[in-house]
């Protein structure tokens, strides 16, 4: 069964460094997503791509957050100079056709980011 | 102001018993409702997906319903099992936007 993969699962930084996130979506998917969950805390939506831009993004995505698909098969999350708070698990998701044509979101089993 | 309401926060049940979840929303216009099981420390697995015009839709021993015009819906577990216990999260979809609000979840630990 074709899944989302995401690498590394678990990752530590130093406050102020930059970290990549990189997620394997389905392979015929055209939707993509991150989500994160604080601890203890509901999953927040930050950011949709399709079409090789992003398409929406939450108030949590700001100038410190960027995506990219690079090479047509890995979505990358990039945190410039990651803060404490960010400390979270990210969940990438794929979709075929986009959550308003209420096809399934499929998602990976997470990157727990620690901030230190 | 989170959209997506669900109760109990967490609830404990006896191996074999039935549950049910509750799930309110106020996200306009709706799109679709859907259901994941999440487990600790793993991503989120769908179990249904339901549009306007369902009002109810089963996997397995999962059976969702929706009330669109009450903005409601609920998750039965049918003759639980270890297995089941996991956080359920009601998730909504809104027309015109790509992105799913979540709710906190209902954490179902259930017990032999």
């Amino acid at each position: 069964e074709p899944e989302v993969t995401q690498t590394p699962s678990h990752q530590v930084t130093q406050m102020g460094q930059e970290v990549i996130l990189r997620c394997v979506p389905i392979s015929n998917h055209l939707y993509f997503y991150w989500y994160r969950q604080i601890l203890g805390q509901k999953v927040e939506f930050l950011v949709s791509f399709y079409n090789n831009e992003i398409s929406e993004k939450s108030e949590i995505f700001d100038d410190q957050f960027s995506v990219e698909r690079p090479d047509g098969s890995n979505f990358t999350l990039k945190i410039r100079s990651t803060k404490l708070e960010d400390s979270a698990m990210y969940f990438c998701a794929s979709n075929r056709q986009g959550p308003r044509m209420n096809t399934e979101a499929f998602f990976g089993q997470g990157t727990r980011l620690t901030v230190v | 102001k989170n959209q997506v309401e669900q109760s109990p926060q967490s609830l404990i049940i006896l191996e074999g018993k039935n549950c049910t979840l509750q799930c309110n929303y106020t996200v306009s216009p709706f799109s679709n409702l859907r259901w994941y099981k999440q487990d600790t420390g793993r991503g989120p697995v769908s179990l249904t997906i339901m549009t306007f015009s369902e009002n109810t839709k089963s996997n397995g021993r999962y059976t969702a319903t929706l009330d669109a015009d009450t903005k409601q819906s609920s998750l039965h577990i049918t003759a639980s099992q270890l297995s089941d216990s996991a956080s359920y999260i009601c998730v909504v979809s809104a027309r015109g936007n790509n992105r799913l609000a979540f709710g906190k979840g209902n954490q179902v630990v259930v017990i032999p």
